[in-house]
């Protein structure tokens, strides 16, 4: 079983939707959890991170992290068209180890 | 904020030659370096973590002969691919942990290699 799975979509959402993106992983002793934004040619960027049960809210963003579950997920609330990209999902497992990506999912926002 | 900068951002080569890219960190120090390499639509794979002042740490079945990471400070790694090949041919991108942190990667540019 891959570490960290996603759905590879493309998920398709309308502009001003929410879009749910969700993750799984199979590691019971990851503890930070991670969500980053890349654009097509571009390295990745950090949009979230989340270190405990529950939601955690930035902006048009949520976190939602379930350990028990083992899954991970990021709304996006009011989706625009520049939210149109592939969201990586990663975690980590004790302080100091390094970070795995999920293969990510593409997120098209149509206008 | 967290600048992490990677240079060349891209890059043209023959095959057999080779190529260092270089990764630094700017307005913080980086005990802890990562590199990873992606392929067109595929996730990031990660190919080795970079300890300053000691060797890095490869994942398996990349070859350290072949991809050469030297940290010899706080703020630099470098990699260097050597007898590079168009099978080496990628993105390659670094990426950084502010030193005493946990968690947070700070990612450089990228670079993209193409081996003729």
């Amino acid at each position: 079983q891959k570490e960290v799975e996603q759905n590879s979509g493309p998920l398709s959402v309308p502009e001003g939707a929410i879009a749910s993106l969700n993750c799984t992983y199979s590691d019971r002793v990851s503890q930070s959890f991670f969500w980053y934004r890349q654009y097509s040619g571009k390295s990745p960027e950090l949009i979230m991170s989340i270190y405990s049960n529950g939601d955690k809210e930035d902006g048009r963003f949520t976190a939602q992290l379930n350990k028990a579950s083992q899954y991970v997920s990021l709304l996006i609330r009011d989706s625009q068209p520049s939210d149109s990209a592939t969201y990586l999902c990663a975690l980590q497992g004790t302080s100091y180890d390094k970070v795995i990506f999920g293969p990510g999912t593409s997120l098209s926002v149509i206008p | 904020g967290a600048v992490v900068s990677q240079h060349p951002s891209w890059v043209i080569c023959k095959s057999g030659t080779s190529v260092k890219i270089e990764c630094r960190s700017l307005d913080f120090q980086a005990t802890t370096m990562f590199w990873y390499r992606q392929f067109p639509k595929q996730s990031l794979m990660l190919m080795a973590t970079s300890n300053e002042g000691s060797k890095a740490t490869y994942e398996q079945g990349v070859e350290k002969d072949k991809f050469l990471i030297n940290h010899a400070s706080l703020t630099l790694s470098t990699l260097t691919v050597t007898s590079a090949h168009p099978e080496d041919s990628s993105f390659y991108i670094c990426s950084a942990r502010r030193s005493g942190a946990t968690g947070e990667l700070f990612f450089g540019e990228g670079s993209r290699l193409t081996v003729l």
